[in-house]
């Protein structure tokens, strides 16, 4: 059992270079997260999706765009990739959090560096 | 918006000396609260859930609903408890998942 899947797990790239985060889970779940991870900054909610084709605003919205075609893959696109954009990019998967399920299962996240 | 603060970003613990590590929350309701845990090269891993009231590994964090706070604590720690450790929220309406800003816990031999 994968659980949640990231892939690329490394990447750098240049400035104004567009690129997509793919984020795959095997199960089953409706609700899709991506985070951006920074030191002394926690983790930030870019944006999630409680279903297939269906897609929402986090906190750190700017700068990204999400697709949620298929229910197993969150994809998290950067159009024209910034210096700011550098850091751990994470993705996560559940079950409805406030309907019976027990907790977020988070992927291994992808080191993202704009140089 | 709802948040979760996290006051410190490091501490320091000497093995077997009690840990505790402070979570606030913005008031709004009947909060469901989280603490994950990130081992280093790891990935997030859920820790305990306010709603399960179960102790995991030791840990135990109990909902102050008068202080808003959410604390987690062990009375003994050990050297594999050092970690970064995460607070967060559900927000009930949306299914947001909120994180607080970390604290980086290390237990001194």
């Amino acid at each position: 059992n994968a659980g949640v899947t990231q892939t690329p797990k490394f990447r750098v790239l240049k400035t104004g270079q567009s690129m997509t985060l793919l984020c795959a889970q095997d199960m089953n779940h409706e609700y899709m997260y991506w985070y951006r991870q920074d030191p002394g900054m926690g983790l930030r909610l870019i944006h999630y999706s409680v279903g297939e084709g269906t897609t929402a605003k986090g906190e750190v919205p700017d700068g990204y765009n999400v697709s949620r075609l298929k229910k197993q893959n969150f994809l998290l696109g950067l159009e024209s990739a910034a210096p700011s954009q550098t850091s751990v990019y994470f993705c996560a998967s559940s079950y409805s959090l406030s309907r019976g399920g027990t907790e977020a299962f988070f992927g291994q996240g992808t080191r993202l560096t704009v140089v | 918006a709802q948040r979760v603060t996290q006051p410190e970003k490091l501490l320091s613990v000497f093995k077997g000396a009690p840990v505790e590590l402070k979570c606030n929350y913005s008031y709004s309701g009947s909060p469901e609260l989280f603490w994950y845990v990130q081992y280093s090269r790891q990935r997030l891993q859920l820790l305990l859930r306010h709603i399960s009231r179960e102790s995991i590994k030791g840990f135990t964090a109990d909902l102050n609903k008068g202080e808003t706070s959410f604390h987690l604590k062990k009375p003994f720690a050990q050297e594999e408890d050092s970690a970064m450790y995460y607070c967060a929220r559900l927000n009930f309406g949306n299914e947001k998942l909120t994180f607080g800003t970390g604290t980086r816990l290390t237990i001194i031999p």
